[in-house]
């Protein structure tokens, strides 16, 4: 089975810098996609970011970056220009050929003004 | 269309009492997930469909535990004789799928119904 481990139970970053949250997971399975999912305090999950592991580029969305590394089963996000609106949980997330999405336990990010 | 939509918002209950959620997803979505979400833990898998048809339901978590999707559009979660340990989020999500063994991988959930078992 698949798991997933976030290692960071909470991070916290000055406003406009930069934090890397951890994610790394184990599976057996060769073609999958992870996920890093924004969960604010109305509890909606909100996809911010997927890296497809075929893929060797690494996905950006805005200020938002991966450093996939397949051979090590890690999966960071970057978030630069930190804003009070990126206070949140994030989940990273794994989904492969069963399609059930895998999440680790969260970490918690602050946001200081 | 606004979304995925899960109702009720809350919901608080009674040890033993049998409890009903329902979700509506996107109107063209074929695929229906549940999830159950505990607090400061990642949503755990429980069940999906691909139109009416359940095509995983070894996660959920026990007997007490069904799910339906009768007419392949919204669904419905019981849980009977809840126990306090069934306190949690349960979260639905929806997809569209080409076809039914497909990895689909743009989720959207709704807000959830978040249950309190007295």
């Amino acid at each position: 089975a698949q798991t997933v481990t976030q290692s960071q139970p909470e991070m916290s970053v000055q406003e406009a810098e930069t934090v890397t949250l951890s994610c790394t997971y184990d599976t057996s399975e060769s073609d999958y996609y992870l996920f890093w999912y924004k969960q604010p305090p109305s509890r909606q999950m909100i996809l911010v970011i997927r890296q497809e592991a075929y893929k060797q580029q690494n996905a950006t969305e805005n200020r938002f970056s991966v450093n996939f590394q397949k051979a090590a089963k890690s999966f960071s996000l970057k978030i630069s220009d930190s804003q009070l609106g990126d206070a949140a949980m994030y989940f990273c997330a794994y989904l492969g050929a069963g399609n059930m999405l895998t999440f680790g336990g969260g970490t918690r990010l602050m946001v200081k003004p | 269309d606004t979304g995925v939509s899960q109702n009720p918002r809350h919901k608080i209950t009674k040890r033993g009492q049998n409890v009903t959620f329902r979700c509506d997803p996107i109107s063209e979505h074929n695929r229906l997930y549940w999830y159950r979400q505990t607090l400061g833990q990642g949503p755990e898998f429980l069940t999906y469909f691909q139109n009416e048809a359940q095509l995983e339901k070894s996660r959920l978590l026990s007997d007490r535990f069904s799910a339906e999707r009768p007419k392949g559009s919204f669904s419905t979660l019981e849980i009977q004789r809840t126990e306090q340990g069934d306190s949690a989020m349960y979260l639905c999500a929806s997809s569209l799928s080409a076809w039914a063994g497909a990895t689909n991988e743009k989720l959207f959930f709704g807000s959830g119904t978040q249950l309190s078992v007295l």
